[in-house]
Parts: C-alpha cells; structure tokens; sequence
C-alpha cells in the first residue's frame, strides 16, 4: 500500500534561514509519481512540483530545491533564504501507476513557520 | 482559465440538513477528485471520476455522502443527512491526464 510520511508537524525558523522538509514514501509499484503542494494560510492548495519514478534528478526552481533519492525512499524539499511569504503547510504526496496513478496520497503535512 | 471553482466557500448548517457542495473542473480536464481535510484525518481522497464516470469512491465515509458529475462542467458532492463529524474542508481538484491535479480553493462545512 503506498503511504507518505512527513515526521516533521511543524517547522519554525528565523527569517533568510534555509530549511528543509522531509518526505519518506512506500509503494511497491515501479512506476510512481511524487508531489509537493503548498498550502498558505489562505487555505487553497498550490501545486509545486512533479517528479516521476524514472528521473532521480534533483530540481531547482529558484530558491526552492527538491532532492529525490530512491534508495532512501525520500523526496525532500528545501527553501533557500526563507522569506515570511513561505509561512505555510507542505504537504508531499504520491501516487502510483498501477492505480492509474489517478489516487493522490498525502502525507499529514509540515507547518512552517518563517519569522521576521 | 478561472481554475478549478468551488462554491460555497464555507457553509454552515444544522445537523440533518442536506448539504450540496459545487465544483467546476477546468476546462478539458478529464479526471475530478473530491477530497476532505481535517485536522485529525489530514488530506482524504473521496471519490474520483474519468470523463464524468466515478471510478472509485471507496474513499466515501458512508452512504450518507453522495457525488454525482452529469457533465464535464460540473459536479456535485452531497451530504443527507449533515452531522457534526462531516465538519471539515473539502476541495476539488481535477487533470488532464497524467499531468498534476490542480485544487479549488476548498468549502469549509461546518455542521452545527
């Protein structure tokens, strides 16, 4: 059965601090999607990024950075120079190509919170 | 394109209600997802459609909750009779194929 985990609840941090969220997954599929989504305080849920079970590159996307490593069944997140306007909850997902990668499954999130 | 639109933003009601949330998918996407958050449960998938045919709606907490999508434009996820533990925030969210889901910005239900 696929599950995420995010043992981080929540994450407090001062203002141009790099952080990182963790983000373990299980599947026994091959073939799998991974996602992070943020959540601000407005409540809607924005898409960050998609990575696929085949491509183990890491992503930079300014001052966000995701490192994928299969052999630890992790796909964390990292924000360089955190700014207030980071302040949400992250959640990491996963779905899998055998249930037409059509299910979303969703780890229980990391708050973070970046104070002035 | 507007993005995936969700109406009401909240709504609140009085145990043994009918509740009806509203959901417009974007334009094109063939899949539409309902899922509820609360704190205790986190992010649950609900039920899920492919071109307005419900695939799997093992997620659904009982027969008191119901979904239907009579069109590509539009879907509806209802609940009768309403209770206190059906208080949570549910988003909709849809794709095209294989690409990522995009989410509605989410009913918050409270049932008094």
């Amino acid at each position: 059965a696929q599950k995420v985990t995010q043992a981080q609840t929540e994450i407090s941090v001062v203002e141009k601090e790099d952080v990182t969220l963790d983000c373990v997954y299980e599947t026994r599929d091959t073939t799998y999607y991974l996602f992070w989504y943020k959540q601000p305080p407005s409540g809607e849920l924005v898409f960050l990024i998609r990575r696929n079970s085949f491509d183990e590159q890491n992503e930079i996307s300014g001052r966000y950075s995701w490192n994928f490593q299969k052999s630890t069944s992790s796909f964390n997140f990292t924000i360089t120079a955190s700014q207030v306007v980071d302040s949400a909850v992250y959640f990491c997902a996963l779905s899998e190509a055998n249930q037409g990668a059509q299910k979303l499954v969703f780890g229980q999130g990391t708050r973070l919170t970046i104070n002035p | 394109d507007a993005g995936v639109i969700q109406s009401p933003r909240h709504e609140v009601t009085e145990m043994g209600q009918e509740v009806t949330l509203r959901c417009k998918p974007i334009s094109g996407h063939d899949y539409l997802f309902w899922y509820r958050q609360t704190m205790m449960r986190g992010l649950e998938l609900l039920i899920y459609f492919n071109n307005n045919v419900p695939i799997d709606d093992s997620g659904m907490p009982e027969d008191r909750f119901s979904a239907k999508m009579p069109n590509a434009s539009f879907s509806t996820l209802k609940i009768q009779p309403s209770e206190p533990r059906d208080s949570a925030v549910y988003f909709c969210a849809s794709r095209g194929g294989l690409t990522e889901a995009f989410f509605g910005q989410g009913t918050r239900l409270t049932v008094v």
